[in-house]
């Protein structure tokens, strides 16, 4: 079954502490990125890749770090979480090149952060 | 900076038909995208708009006005299940860089 996975699904943690999530796509996927869901503020785009180590900022990196050093994994670390960064989580894929067919992006089920 | 504006909220009864629109900030504007979220759920993908028209897939379809600036969703026949928050999403200039709505929240009643 065609899926972005994503791990854990929920998260509790402490100021400070590092802490990743996974990402993992089984499409083939060049096109991975991360989102944070915020109530009143829709989805926010963190990083994406365009595909295996290459990585860009999107609107809100701020606290954040990416990888791609494969194709199918694209983890999201946050190496000294803060309060602010509680919030609901999505990782998505798509395929690349640009085209019509290819607009679609598969989300993950996403996580739920909480920072204490 | 790059922003979309949608409705908030929208209230409908079931059966009927309902429209949700979207404007959004022209400079190097690619395509509008359509995504349904219920609640504790992931963002799905429903349409997507490059050019100016119409896209109909089953109950659903959606509308772009590139010289508007504008796009809607169109859903007929309304059930209870199409409760749920509606995302348009676009991307400019070619880049990945994509940009959501807030979301419009659609309450049906019965």
């Amino acid at each position: 079954e065609a899926q972005v996975t994503q791990n854990p699904r929920y998260l509790i943690t402490v100021t400070g502490k590092k802490l990743t999530v996974t990402c993992s796509q089984n499409m083939n996927h060049e096109y991975m990125s991360w989102y944070r869901q915020d109530p009143g503020l829709g989805l926010r785009q963190i990083y994406y890749s365009m595909n295996v180590e290459v990585t860009d900022k999107g609107d809100v990196p701020e606290g954040y770090k990416v990888s791609r050093k494969e194709k199918r994994n694209f983890p999201l670390i946050l190496e000294s979480p803060s309060p602010n960064q509680t919030s609901l989580y999505f990782c998505a894929s798509r395929q690349s090149p640009f085209g019509q067919l290819n607009e679609k992006l598969f989300f993950g089920s996403g996580t739920q952060l909480s920072v204490l | 900076g790059q922003s979309l504006e949608q409705p908030s909220e929208v209230t409908a009864v079931e059966g009927a038909i309902v429209q949700i629109n979207c404007t959004y900030q022209t400079s190097g504007f690619y395509g509008l995208s359509w995504y349904q979220q219920h609640d504790g759920g992931a963002p799905t993908f429903l349409s997507y708009n490059a050019l100016d028209g119409l896209e109909e897939t089953g109950r659903f379809s959606s509308f772009l006005s590139r010289s508007d600036s504008y796009g809607y969703l169109l859903l007929q026949e309304l059930q209870m299940k199409d409760s749920a928050s509606y995302f348009c999403a676009v991307r400019w200039n070619r880049d990945d860089k994509i940009i959501f709505g807030k979301g419009t929240r659609l309450h049906i009643l019965p």
